[in-house]
């Protein structure tokens, strides 16, 4: 199946806050709550930032937060700051007769 | 803390294949999910497959279904993965990612990532 659709980049000042938007089908995100958001800073492994559509990982920042709509999920990072410069993917489980996963095709987050 | 930890770079011809490891050290690698996820350069995240290592399903993207093989070794706390029918289009950086033991797709501990460039 196809990825799931986020913007290419999306940009902020330090201190505001932003939203990226994940949209999938029927078939994945909106049938299960088994979102997640990835981080990924150049030449470097993704990070786990959240899943379950809205639980963070121990450590991540409460800046960090996760929603779900229908057949679409967002990421919002209130208090940008310049660490937060990076690539987000979300993912969900997309499976029905079998284990199945998808990515999002990410995006880049520049702090102005 | 587990670690997972990768082969290095490999270089293979088209048409050839590659065996990538990820071992575990600090733990082992238990009832977690091992998952592995392609990534082409500057694109996006691909999931291809996984492996619970206790008791050794696997799952497969039904894109790669037909050209990889996941295995484990629990003796030594390692996770393999075959990819054969290489063409260019596999030149990438491959992560292998480890669950949270609840069998969800949420990937908190992630290799350093191999590279293997396919080019003749």
């Amino acid at each position: 199946q196809s990825a799931l659709t986020q913007p290419a980049s999306v940009s902020g000042s330090p201190g505001q806050s932003i939203t990226i938007s994940c949209t999938g089908t029927s078939s994945d995100i909106g049938t299960h709550n088994l979102v997640s958001w990835y981080q990924q800073h150049p030449g470097k492994a993704p990070k786990l930032m959240i899943y379950e559509v809205n639980k963070r990982p121990s450590g991540v920042s409460n800046r960090f937060s996760g929603s779900k709509s229908g057949n679409a999920a967002s990421l919002t990072i209130s208090g940008l700051q310049a660490e937060d410069e990076a690539d987000y993917y979300c993912c969900s489980y997309a499976g029905y007769s079998a284990f199945d996963v998808i990515f999002g095709g990410g995006t880049k987050l520049t702090v102005l | 803390q587990v670690q997972l930890v990768q082969s290095g770079a490999e270089v293979r011809k088209p048409g050839s294949s590659v065996k990538v490891s990820c071992k575990a050290y600090g733990g082992t690698l238990s009832n977690h999910a091992i998952n592995w996820v392609r990534q082409a350069p500057g694109q996006g995240l691909l999931w291809m497959g996984r492996i619970i290592p206790i008791p050794g399903i696997t799952n497969y993207a039904q894109k790669f279904q037909d050209r990889v093989t996941i295995t484990a070794d629990t003796s030594t706390n390692t996770v393999y993965i075959d990819l054969t029918s290489l063409r260019s289009e596999d030149t990438a950086i491959f992560y292998c990612a480890r669950d949270r033991g609840d069998g969800y797709p949420y990937f908190d501990n992630w290799g350093q990532g191999t590279l293997l460039t396919v080019s003749s």
